[in-house]
């Protein structure tokens, strides 16, 4: 069985701050896993993947995350917030064959001024 | 953008009433997903598709029925709505549904069951 544990559902940074969103996952198998971004009233969008190439993935906005099999974690950083990061992020896993994307709970990510 | 569209965006149903959501791609892709979104869950997948006429029950399939008589098309019906129903709803779609494919979301239904 799959899972995705998502450490906090919110988080609060100033402009300019580093940013870390944590997550954990479970999986029997090699997994595959996601990090989406979702703006108020707007669809996922994909912001990096990792698919058992390098350990550290590069995403798009400045976001990156490293795959760490021994913590069995993938936590998602960007050096410096910015005000449009401000959004809902989803960890996701997926380890078997297709149609099995499971979504961690999410983490609220609010950049104050 | 990936090509997908939702229909409706919004829309507000009495219990007991059926309702169907429409997803539209413009990719060709092969498998379609209809998920739902609801606070603290995350989203969970409901039905998938992977070709005409070929679906299969996700986590929380109960009260949910799909069809695809189509490649572009994927259809979420709620035979008879209650107020559980109430979420914001996602189709999905990939190119060949393997492990490490992206899913590209649409931008969401979000259904009220009075």
């Amino acid at each position: 069985a799959q899972s995705v544990t998502q450490l906090d559902s919110h988080v609060s940074v100033s402009e300019g701050t580093p940013v870390l969103l944590r997550c954990n996952y479970s999986s029997s198998y090699s997994p595959s896993l996601f990090w989406y971004v979702q703006h108020p009233n707007k669809g996922l969008q994909l912001l990096l993947k990792y698919t058992s190439a390098a350990t550290l993935v590069k995403g798009i906005n400045g976001f990156e995350a490293e795959f760490k099999k021994s913590e069995t974690s993938f936590h998602l950083t960007k050096p410096s917030a910015h005000m449009s990061d401000a959004a809902e992020y989803f960890c996701v896993v997926s380890s078997t064959y297709g149609q099995n994307f499971v979504f961690g709970p999410g983490t609220r990510l609010s950049v104050l001024p | 953008d990936a090509g997908i569209t939702q229909s409706p965006r919004h829309k507000v149903t009495e219990t007991g009433t059926p309702v169907t959501l429409r997803c539209h791609q413009t990719e060709n892709h092969r498998y379609m997903y209809w998920y739902r979104q609801d606070p603290g869950h995350g989203l969970r997948l409901i039905h998938y598709s992977y070709g005409v006429k070929d679906t299969d029950k996700g986590e929380v399939s109960d009260g949910y029925s799909v069809s695809r008589s189509k490649t572009e098309d994927f259809l979420l019906t709620l035979e008879s709505a209650t107020s559980s129903q109430t979420s914001v709803y996602f189709c999905a779609i990939s190119p060949g549904g393997t492990v490490q494919e992206t899913q590209y979301f649409g931008p969401g239904t979000r259904l009220l069951v009075l």
